[in-house]
């Protein structure tokens, strides 16, 4: 299984539509999770940090499910402008460090 | 606009050549990273400099070199290149690293590096 693994989609939806991706992780002691977003050729950015609550920032909502190991990343509303590559990042102990481990990334094309 | 600058934004360069990529923030953070990343997969971390002091290295090959000036700044040396190094170059910094609750990355912008 590998660490971090994500539907790479695409992901085709209509303006105004809700779309949910999921990100599933093996390692059950990962402490720290986080939604990044990358427009074609251009580089990751952060769009969110996951918290075991759930936290929403306008039209986008990340939960946390520990018991079944996987991250969720809910559009609301969907734009034109949401169109890009979705990356959920597990930070994971490993050895003595720790590690951020990549999904491969989900892509989501927003329609008119 | 992204506070994490890099240059070049394009090079080619051929396998005999040595080149030099940039990187540049002024946010105070004290951790850097080079990062490779090549068309539909996600980023690969290449280094860390955490306090001006590598403190990863994934098994890169030694024709990358990195180097931290100091602490705003971060190159990555260049030399005989192959052409399955072409990649997009990425640099990033947070604030610190290595800590329990991970780190928020800041990504410049990158360096689209064609090998001839």
């Amino acid at each position: 299984r590998k660490e971090v693994e994500q539907d790479p989609g695409p992901f085709n939806v209509p303006e105004g539509a809700t779309v949910a991706f999921n990100c599933t992780y093996s390692n059950s002691a990962s402490q720290s999770f986080f939604w990044y977003r990358q427009d074609c050729r251009k580089e990751p950015k952060l769009l969110m940090s996951v918290y075991s609550s759930g936290n929403e920032d306008g039209r986008f909502t990340a939960q946390l499910n520990r018991a079944s190991q996987y991250i969720s990343l809910l559009i609301r509303d969907s734009k034109l402008s949401d169109s890009a590559t979705y990356l959920c990042v597990v930070n994971m102990n490993a050895g003595n460090n720790r590690k951020l481990i990549w999904g491969l990334g989900t892509s989501l094309a927003v329609n008119p | 606009d992204t506070e994490v600058t890099q240059t070049p934004k394009h090079l080619v360069m051929g396998m005999t050549n040595k080149k030099s990529l940039k990187c540049e923030q002024h946010m105070g953070h004290r951790a850097m990273y080079w990062y490779k990343q090549k068309a539909k997969k996600p980023p690969e971390l290449m280094f860390v400099y955490s306090y001006e002091k590598l403190s990863i290295n994934e098994s890169v090959p030694s024709r990358f070199s990195p180097e931290c000036p100091n602490s705003s700044l971060l190159n990555l040396h260049l030399h005989a290149l192959q052409p399955e190094d072409s990649a997009l170059y990425l640099c990033a910094s947070s604030q610190v690293y290595g800590t329990e609750r991970g780190e928020k990355l800041f990504f410049g912008s990158g360096t689209q590096l064609s090998v001839l």
